[in-house]
């Protein structure tokens, strides 16, 4: 069964500082894990992907995410945040059968 | 363009009612699910189907029902045993592990 941990339900920032998410998963095969982001009232847009290959990945919007397996995380950074940036965001994990498992989300706000 | 079309995008229902949320998609994907979304839960499956005229139980199917007639349409009722229904639902479809959404219709009980 595969789960995921989001630590810190909100987080903010100023802007220009560096946005951090945390994100740890549980899985019992080699995963496929997903950073989201969600604006109010609307779906959800994907930012990145691992599935095979590179473990630094990079996304849309400046974001990049390092999986490292030792330590089960697929943390996502971005180096210098955009008052754009406020949204929430989601990690989430799949298997063989594509299937996603998400975290409970993490609220970014942005201070000017 | 292609997509996931999702309506209404508002749905207000009285107690004990049925109601069905559409999910609609031009993306030509096998797979599709939906989700449901309450705040600091993140989101959590309901249905999903792998192809037309199958589907499985997510983790929360109770009072829930779907059909999958075609590979582009994947309706969601709620039916008047979901006894919390107020909520963001969410459907997705997906194709070589990446997951498109739709833009989520907020079901409200009045």
């Amino acid at each position: 069964a595969q789960s995921v941990t989001q630590l810190g339900s909100h987080v903010s920032v100023s802007e220009g500082a560096l946005v951090l998410l945390r994100c740890n998963y549980s899985s019992s095969v080699p995963p496929y894990l997903f950073w989201y982001v969600q604006y109010p009232n609307q779906g959800l847009q994907l930012l990145l992907k691992y599935t095979t290959g590179a473990t630094l990945v990079k996304g849309i919007n400046g974001f990049e995410a390092e999986f490292k397996k030792s330590e089960t995380s697929f943390h996502l950074t971005k180096p210098s945040a955009h008052m754009s940036d406020a949204a929430e965001y989601f990690c989430a994990v799949s298997e063989y059968d594509y299937k996603l498992s998400f975290g409970a989300g993490t609220t970014v706000t942005v201070r000017a | 363009d292609g997509g996931i079309t999702q309506s209404p995008k508002y749905l207000f229902r009285k107690e004990g009612q049925n109601v069905t949320l559409s999910c609609e998609q031009n993306l030509n994907h096998d797979a599709m699910y939906w989700y449901r979304q309450d705040p600091g839960q993140g989101l959590r499956l309901i249905y999903y189907s792998q192809i037309v005229n199958d589907f499985q139980k997510g983790d929360i199917a109770e009072g829930y029902s779907v059909s999958r007639e075609k590979k582009e349409s994947f309706p969601l009722t709620v039916t008047s045993a979901q006894k919390n229904p107020t909520a963001f639902y969410l459907c997705a479809s997906s194709m070589n592990s990446e997951a498109f959404f739709g833009q989520g219709t907020r079901l409200t009980v009045v």
